[in-house]
């Protein structure tokens, strides 16, 4: 499958703060798709990219894929404490199974 | 609908002994997934199904482990003999595999301990 590169692996920010996790890879991705997990929970998707330069938002999540469709990130505005967790960014292969990135783990600190 | 089902949700067994692991994929996915989550190597796709059929199952470690679809609606994930090395968090996923694929649904997994 696709490999995808995550960063940072770990991040802590103050409560209100932004946090941004980026995933990059050396090929270019058919699509990507970001998933959460919650600390002792299970993955759970939150959104795919398809498109070149594709952005979309979920409340106070913005995803962004590139250009070349070689980069993607999440971006959270004014963390709060319930956005605590391990976000993933997974790339399909050719045979449409996941390969997952090793994720960054947030810390939300109140 | 309920999701995907897991069972058991924790497993702790010794060293040599046979472990199953069940999984009921949600209803009309035709897709069906086995990862193994671990600290050191982060969510490993062990082996993946479509349509009932194996496709890819190069991520299986060893002869040790096998898996099976019986039906759409049930999947299996075996270890014999199991070993320390296989503890881990084994999650099953279910997803419609459409182009392009559709979100994964995981299970809430199995933490197995083999001690």
């Amino acid at each position: 499958g696709q490999q995808v590169m995550q960063i940072p692996q770990y991040q802590h920010v103050q409560e209100g703060e932004d946090f941004t996790t980026y995933c990059n890879s050396s090929t270019t991705l058919s699509n990507i798709q970001w998933y959460k997990q919650r600390p002792g929970g299970h993955p759970v998707f939150l959104i795919q990219l398809v498109k070149s330069g594709e952005v979309k938002k979920q409340k106070r999540l913005t995803f962004q894929f590139g250009e070349a469709k070689k980069n993607s990130s999440l971006h959270i505005t004014a963390t709060q404490t319930t956005d605590v967790g391990t976000y993933f960014c997974a790339a399909s292969g050719s045979a449409r199974q996941l390969t997952f990135g090793s994720g960054t783990q947030l810390t939300v600190l109140p | 609908d309920a999701g995907v089902i897991q069972s058991p949700r924790h497993e702790v067994t010794e060293m040599g002994q046979e472990v199953t692991l069940r999984c009921k994929p949600i209803s009309g996915h035709n897709s069906l997934f086995w990862y193994r989550q671990t600290m050191m190597r982060g969510l490993e796709l062990l082996i993946y199904f479509n349509n009932n059929v194996p496709i890819d199952d190069s991520g299986m470690p060893e002869d040790r482990f096998s898996a099976k679809m019986p039906n759409a609606s049930f999947s299996t994930l075996k270890i014999q003999p199991s070993e320390p090395r296989d503890s881990a968090v084994y999650f099953c996923a279910s997803s419609w595999g459409g182009e392009p694929p559709y979100g994964y649904t995981f299970g809430s997994g199995t933490r197995l301990t083999v001690v």
